[in-house]
């Protein structure tokens, strides 16, 4: 299974809404996780199960969809929202990650 | 308080092997549906998964990368151990371990990390 994000790079102001996008190439695909990547840092879960918040993820993110197309949409920008997002996958004996959605805050 | 840290070399030499160690605490790798992820990230690209290694010993590795990886643990000590063989520049990379929770299903998530160690492959 492969996942495709869009877009792969996002400019947004404070106060914005936004959304990202993951396509899995399997339409049966159910669960999807998500995850927020600062520079220099490891990944932070933000979403699993495609709509369960994490614990400590402010509810301006919300995970939705099923498969095969899936979103994160993020409401009322803040600047310490500006980080990489990756979208995850895993289907029995193997996790694929998407390619990225570079989110910048303008 | 659920941690994980990852040990190893910063620097190895193509053709060798490279083991990581992930410490973890917080958590045993006794119960049932916990497992331990590893993954990495290239310089500027994205994450890759390598290999997990279950509560009940099962291991499930990257197809692309299989001949070259062996994941154990040792519960006594709380450690997950990873090993890649003949390291190549393009192995160069930081490698993260990761706790996965409900481990086995589909619904799996992998909810702590660790900080990560960079690893250059040369020579």
């Amino acid at each position: 299974i492969q996942l495709t994000q869009s877009p792969s790079t996002l400019s947004a102001s404070v106060g914005d809404r936004v959304t990202i996008t993951c396509r899995a190439t399997d339409s049966r695909s159910t669960w999807l996780t998500w995850f927020q990547q600062k520079p220099g840092k490891a990944p932070k879960l933000l979403v699993y199960k495609a709509s369960v918040l994490a614990d400590g993820v402010p509810s301006r993110f919300r995970g939705g969809g099923s498969g095969p197309e899936f979103t994160l949409t993020i409401t009322s920008l803040q600047p310490d929202d500006s980080a990489t997002y990756y979208c995850q996958h895993y289907h029995p004996t193997e996790y694929t990650f998407g390619q990225g959605t570079k989110l910048e805050i303008k | 308080q659920v941690a994980l840290r990852e040990s190893g070399p910063a620097l190895v030499k193509p053709t060798e092997t490279l083991t990581l160690t992930c410490t973890f605490s917080g958590f045993s790798l006794t119960t049932t549906g916990m497992c331990v992820n590893w993954i990495r990230q290239p310089p500027g690209k994205a994450l890759e998964w390598l290999a997990r290694i279950d509560w009940d010993d099962e291991k499930i590795y990257n197809s692309s990368l299989k001949t070259r990886l062996t994941i154990s643990k040792d519960t006594s000590k709380n450690e997950a151990v990873f090993v890649m063989t003949n390291m190549d520049p393009v192995d160069t990379a930081t490698y993260y371990c990761a706790r996965v929770r409900e481990g086995g299903g589909s619904g799996d998530y992998m909810d702590v990390w660790g900080t990560g160690i960079t690893v250059t492959v040369s020579s």
